[in-house]
C-alpha cells in the first residue's frame, strides 16, 4: 500500500536554530514529491517539487531533497515567521498521497 | 491576480441538510479536486475532475457530490448522508498530465451540528 509518513509530528526550535524534517514514503511508482508550507486555517501553499533522486531545490531558509526512500526539508537559521505546517505529498499513478504534516514552532 | 478562491470561509449546517461549498479558479488550470482535512491527517480527496463534464471519486467520495460544466467551477454538495461532515474543506487546480504541483484554495470549515 502506497504510504508517506512525516516525523517527527512536531518541532520546537529557537531561532536561528536549523533542523530537518523528514518525509519517507513506500509507493508503487514515485513520479514526484511536492513540499507545502500551511498556515493555520489557510489552504496550503506550495514551496517545492523534486522529481529524482539526487535532487535539491532551496528558497530562502529551506532547502528540500530527495532519496529513494525520503525526502528531507532542511531549515537553516529559522525566523518565527517560519512557524507553520509543512506537508509532504507523492505523486503515485498520477493521486497525490498526503503525509499527515510536521508542525514547526520557531521561538523567538 | 490570478488564483483559487472558496466561500463561505464558514459554514454552519443542521444535521439533515445538505450544503453546497463553491470554488471558483482562474488560473486556466484543466484539472480541479476536492479535499477533506480532520486534525492529525493527511489530506484525503473526495473527488476529482480532470476535464469538463467528467470527474471521478476520490477515495472518500461517499457522502459528497460534484458536477464540472465549467471550467473555471467545481463544486462540492455534502450532502445528509455524510456521517461526519464537519471538516475543513480544500479546493485546488493543477496542469493536467503531470506531475505538475497543485494549487489551493483558503479553505471551507464546515460545522454540522
Amino acid at each position: 500500500e502506497d504510504q508517506v509518513t512525516q516525523s517527527p509530528e512536531a518541532l520546537r526550535l529557537q531561532e536561528g536554530e536549523s533542523s530537518s524534517l523528514n518525509c519517507s514514503y513506500t509507493v508503487s511508482g514515485l513520479r514526484g514529491l511536492f513540499w507545502y508550507r500551511q498556515d493555520p486555517g489557510k489552504g496550503p501553499e506550495f514551496l517545492f517539487t523534486l522529481y529524482s533522486a539526487g535532487e535539491e531545490k532551496e528558497k530562502e531558509r529551506l532547502k528540500a531533497t530527495l532519496t529513494k526512500k525520503e525526502s528531507f526539508l532542511h531549515i537553516t537559521a529559522p525566523k518565527p515567521e517560519d512557524s507553520a505546517t509543512y506537508l509532504c505529498a507523492v505523486d503515485s499513478n498520477y493521486q497525490l498521497i498526503w503525509g499527515a504534516g510536521t508542525k514547526l514552532i520557531i521561538k523567538p | 491576480d490570478g488564483g483559487i478562491t472558496q466561500s463561505p470561509k464558514y459554514l454552519f449546517r443542521k444535521e439533515g441538510q445538505n450544503v453546497t461549498l463553491s470554488c471558483e479558479q482562474n488560473l486556466n488550470h484543466d484539472a480541479m479536486y476536492w479535499y477533506r482535512q480532520d486534525p492529525g491527517q493527511g489530506l484525503r480527496l473526495i473527488y476529482y475532475s480532470q476535464i469538463v463534464n467528467d470527474f471521478q471519486k476520490g477515495d472518500i467520495a461517499e457522502g459528497y457530490s460534484v458536477s464540472r460544466e465549467k471550467k473555471e467551477s467545481f463544486p462540492l454538495t455534502v450532502t445528509s448522508a455524510q456521517k461526519n461532515p464537519t471538516a475543513f474543506y480544500l479546493c485546488a487546480s493543477s496542469t493536467q498530465g503531470g506531475p505538475y504541483e497543485q494549487y489551493f484554495g483558503p479553505g471551507t470549515r464546515l460545522t454540522v451540528t
